[in-house]
């Protein structure tokens, strides 16, 4: 099982859709949340950073339940460039920090 | 500013053969990153550097890879004896320091015939 678990879609929605995305990891260690979005063949770059509060950048939203071990991300009024790959990230904090990537969940907007 | 660069690009080699992917992180970062991505599949952590020396390797999959910063900026990863379950895109990321955001690199495409 990986540690960090996503629904690869795709997810196809028209423009100006409502649209939510939810990842589950595994370790009860990991105390960084991120999503990150990867347009085709591009490298990978943060969208935002998750915390148990909850958080909003503009049309996005994100949650994290920790008890449950869950993340979400939520897109609101979804545009044609909101089509992308999008990463759910976890990082312990351990000596490297590094990122544990789930396979990503696939969006694809139309007009 | 310049962001991190990958080079090469794109490379293909054959079973076998040795190769070596560089890596020009941010000027300044001293945490560096290598992480592999195959398709389909999110990036996979193979190795953490915290200046000149490797702090965590515990992602490499087996003793034919091999990284160095031997200046504390310029990483190069190694892959001795390519099999083509190497191929891969390997991305690079760099940040100032652990804690910090990781600036991916635009990766290198290996593909191994």
């Amino acid at each position: 099982r990986k540690e960090v678990e996503q629904d690869p879609g795709p997810f196809n929605v028209p423009e100006g859709a409502t649209v939510a995305f939810n990842c589950t990891y595994s370790n009860s260690a990991s105390q960084s949340f991120f999503w990150y979005r990867q347009d085709c063949r591009k490298e990978p770059k943060l969208l935002m950073s998750v915390y148990s509060s909850g958080n909003e950048d503009g049309r996005f939203t994100a949650q994290l339940n920790r008890a449950s071990q869950y993340i979400s991300l939520l897109i609101r009024d979804s545009k044609l460039s909101d089509s992308a790959t999008y990463l759910c990230v976890v990082s312990r904090m351990d000596s490297s920090y590094k990122l544990i990537f789930g396979s990503g969940t696939r969006l694809l907007v139309r007009p | 500013g310049a962001g991190v660069s990958q080079t090469p690009s794109n490379k293909v080699t054959e079973k076998g053969k040795y190769v070596e992917l560089r890596c020009d992180p941010i000027s300044g970062h001293t945490a560096l990153y290598w992480y592999r991505q195959s398709l389909g599949q999110g990036p996979e952590f193979l190795i953490y550097f915290q200046g000149t020396g490797a702090a965590d390797d515990s992602g490499l999959p087996n003793d034919r890879f091999f990284a160095v910063r031997p200046e504390g900026s310029v990483s190069t990863l190694k892959i001795q004896r390519t099999e083509r379950g190497d191929s891969a895109v390997y991305l690079c990321a760099s940040s100032p320091g652990t804690s910090y955001e990781q600036y991916f690199g635009p990766g290198t495409r290996l593909t191994v015939t």
